[in-house]
């Protein structure tokens, strides 16, 4: 069965720099969630979408930004990358008529 | 508003023994709930999943959990550990509204031991 697909696996990044992470959703999911997960720390929800609208907003800060596409896979901008920013960032995607969400396997981005 | 609390950071059991992770819930409308494990660097794997049904519920690789209402509990058990079951669980609750949209709330997470 597909799964949730997050590009790239892996990312390094100098301060100061831009970065983009994409997500693609499980076919017919019409929810996206983006987590952070910094070292040793749980998943921080940052925002989600449904329906290509923002639905829910958390801890994400000015110099990120997200979108939901036409096709609804999402991506999650960052700019002016701090080394702080350094986590395993999450998708997730799930069916609004249903509560199970799935995860993709993240995507490691890991600023020098 | 809802929040999950997991009582315990650290749990350490010899294979063989009972698993017991413990979650407890506070949400504002009946929520769901589920635990998930991630094994290191991998991605979050649902084990199982509470959402108004069956208040015991069974899940993957012999994990079971019940939603106790009156005690705002959902812990996560095991009768017998396997090594391969060292791994962080999350305790995760959700409202569920049928038009999707409202976020997870992630417990802090339970590193579980497994010793020989």
């Amino acid at each position: 069965a597909a799964g949730v697909i997050q590009s790239p696996r892996h990312l390094i990044k100098e301060k100061r720099e831009t970065a983009t992470l994409k997500c693609y959703p499980i076919p017919r999911h019409d929810t996206v969630y983006w987590y952070q997960q910094g070292p040793g720390q749980d998943p921080q929800f940052l925002i989600s979408f449904y329906e290509k609208m923002q639905s829910d907003k958390g801890s994400i800060p000015d110099r990120f930004s997200a979108q939901q596409f036409s096709d609804y896979h999402s991506e999650l901008n960052m700019s002016s990358l701090e080394l702080g920013d350094s986590a395993l960032y999450f998708c997730a995607s799930r069916d609004g008529q249903n509560t199970e969400a799935f995860f993709g396997q993240g995507t490691r981005l890991t600023v020098v | 508003a809802q929040s999950v609390t997991q009582l315990d950071s650290h749990v350490s059991v010899s294979e063989g023994t009972p698993v017991l992770l413990r979650c407890n819930y506070s949400s504002s409308y009946s929520p769901s709930l589920f635990w998930y494990v991630q094994h290191p660097n991998k991605g979050l794997q649902l084990l199982l999943k509470y959402t108004s049904a069956a208040t015991l519920v069974k899940g993957i690789n012999g994990f079971e959990a019940e939603f106790k209402k009156s005690e705002t509990s959902f812990h996560l058990t095991k009768p017998s550990a396997h090594m391969s079951d060292a791994a962080e669980y999350f305790c995760v609750v959700t409202l569920f509204w049928g038009g999707g949209g409202n976020k997870l709330t992630f417990g802090t997470g339970t590193q579980l031991k497994v010793e020989l």
